[in-house]
């Protein structure tokens, strides 16, 4: 069973709306991690959260560590935008691994 | 500074062959990853290298073996190839605790015929 679980597995967005994405992690984490994997297949990594939010322009991520959960929120909404993005942990419980999420592949359509 | 540089990007092998998937990073990172990713999973770590001389299996490590060569490389190696093996294979390398960003290759994607 996957201890990281994103929801919605896919999302189709207009250009300019607001989008969430959620994300509800295990026990023992030292850091959520949020990641981009874009149609050509490369993974960049954009935010690394312990606690609180994060902001780098229009993505937003935040965490509530009492309820296991953290969300990715894009803003005003562009086509670029369009990629799979996937919540990771890394679990100190768990060996101090990373274990991933099965990612969320958004679509904005112009 | 390139980062994580992966390769091959594309291969193509035939049950039973054998090949090396090679990974070299350039930021000094002490830990070092070796993932597949395969369609409606996440992306499952087969080995990792918490340094240099160090290599420790991961979730699914069965089929493949790794050389931690120097601190910069870690290759990925399939003695025998089989079609379970079909998959798109990542190395990433990551910063000490406490600022644990990953760094990702480009991606290998593999058949296995």
């Amino acid at each position: 069973k996957n201890e990281v679980e994103q929801s919605p597995q896919n999302l189709t967005a207009q250009e300019g709306e607001f989008i969430t994405i959620n994300c509800s992690y295990s026990v023992g984490i030292s850091a959520l991690h949020w990641l981009q994997q874009h149609p050509g297949g490369g993974i960049v990594s954009l935010f690394m959260l312990s606690s609180g939010k994060k902001k780098h322009g229009r993505l937003i991520a935040t965490i509530n560590i009492q309820e296991k959960h953290s969300s990715l929120h894009i803003t005003a909404s562009h086509p670029r935008d369009s990629a799979v993005y996937i919540c990771a942990e890394r679990n100190i419980v768990r060996g101090n691994q990373f274990y991933f999420g099965t990612g969320t592949s958004l679509t904005v359509i112009p | 500074n390139a980062g994580v540089t992966q390769t091959p990007k594309f291969q193509v092998l035939k049950t039973g062959q054998s090949m090396t998937l090679q990974c070299a990073q350039d930021m000094n990172h002490n830990s070092m990853y070796w993932y597949r990713q395969d369609p409606g999973m996440g992306l499952r770590l087969i080995y990792y290298s918490a340094s240099e001389g160090t290599t420790d299996k991961g979730e699914v490590p069965n089929g493949y073996n790794v050389s931690r060569l120097n601190k910069r490389e870690f290759s990925l190696r399939l003695e025998s190839a089989a079609p379970s093996q079909t998959s798109v294979y990542f190395c990433a390398s990551s910063e000490p605790p406490g600022n644990e960003k990953l760094f990702f290759g480009s991606g290998t994607q593999l058949s296995v015929l």
